[in-house]
């Protein structure tokens, strides 16, 4: 079953523009997780929030939280053409058992 | 640092066929996964090992699919019969330990059963 629903789910962009893709779960999390996923480089990670946290930063992106509202946004500021993908969220419930979304493709055209 | 290597890459096969994939995980790294995804879908956990113990199967289609992690390193997972709804991209992917880490994938084995 998939706990984490993306929402777009295809957003279509031009570079130097904002991206956003939210994720909405129903069950409590230890963590959640954001991936990006191009047939150039496959599945990699690209952040990890805690539940006990609200927002963090890494780069261009920046992720926050709302475990009241089960929530997670994804901010992908200045956008790149080489930012097109897929962005899955993943959520975890202990152990590091993951389970992904249907995703989010972000087209970024020049 | 070496990611996580997976082979074959392709592979395409007849149903009721079987079919065998594996997976050699970043060095150090106790937990390892398999991950089933559909085209247009997420990945969905088939099976996760912390060295060689099963921590989850709960998704694992038992009847046909079956994974061991010999030694805690290097694992395969094989699929007897195939069957046509396994077309999948099937990715083993590592992590440090079990807890808040990331995960690493591998390039992913492309199965087609025709």
């Amino acid at each position: 079953s998939q706990q984490g629903e993306e929402d777009p789910q295809a957003l279509s962009i031009q570079e130097g523009e904002n991206a956003t893709m939210n994720c909405s779960y129903k069950t409590s999390i230890n963590n959640l997780q954001w991936y990006r996923q191009n047939s150039g480089r496959g599945l990699v990670h690209l952040i990890l929030i805690r539940s006990n946290e609200r927002e963090k930063h890494s780069g261009r992106l920046r992720v926050t939280l709302d475990t009241s509202k089960k929530s997670s946004s994804l901010l992908i500021t200045a956008s790149r053409a080489a930012d097109t993908a897929s962005y899955f969220c993943a959520t975890d419930k202990g152990y590091s058992t993951l389970t992904f979304g249907k995703g989010t493709m972000l087209l970024v055209s020049p | 640092e070496a990611g996580v290597a997976q082979s074959p890459r392709y592979k395409i096969i007849e149903k009721r066929q079987s079919v065998a994939f594996w997976c050699n995980p970043i060095s150090g790294h106790a937990t390892l996964y398999w991950y089933q995804q559909i085209l247009g879908q997420g990945p969905k956990l088939l099976i996760q090992f912390q060295n060689n113990g099963v921590v989850d199967d709960s998704q694992l289609p038992k009847d046909r699919f079956s994974a061991e992690r010999l030694k805690g390193v290097d694992s395969t997972l094989k699929i007897q019969p195939a069957k046509l709804e396994d077309s999948a991209v099937y990715l083993c992917a590592s992590s440090l330990d079990q807890g808040s880490y990331e995960q690493y994938f591998g390039p992913g084995t492309r199965l087609t059963v025709t």
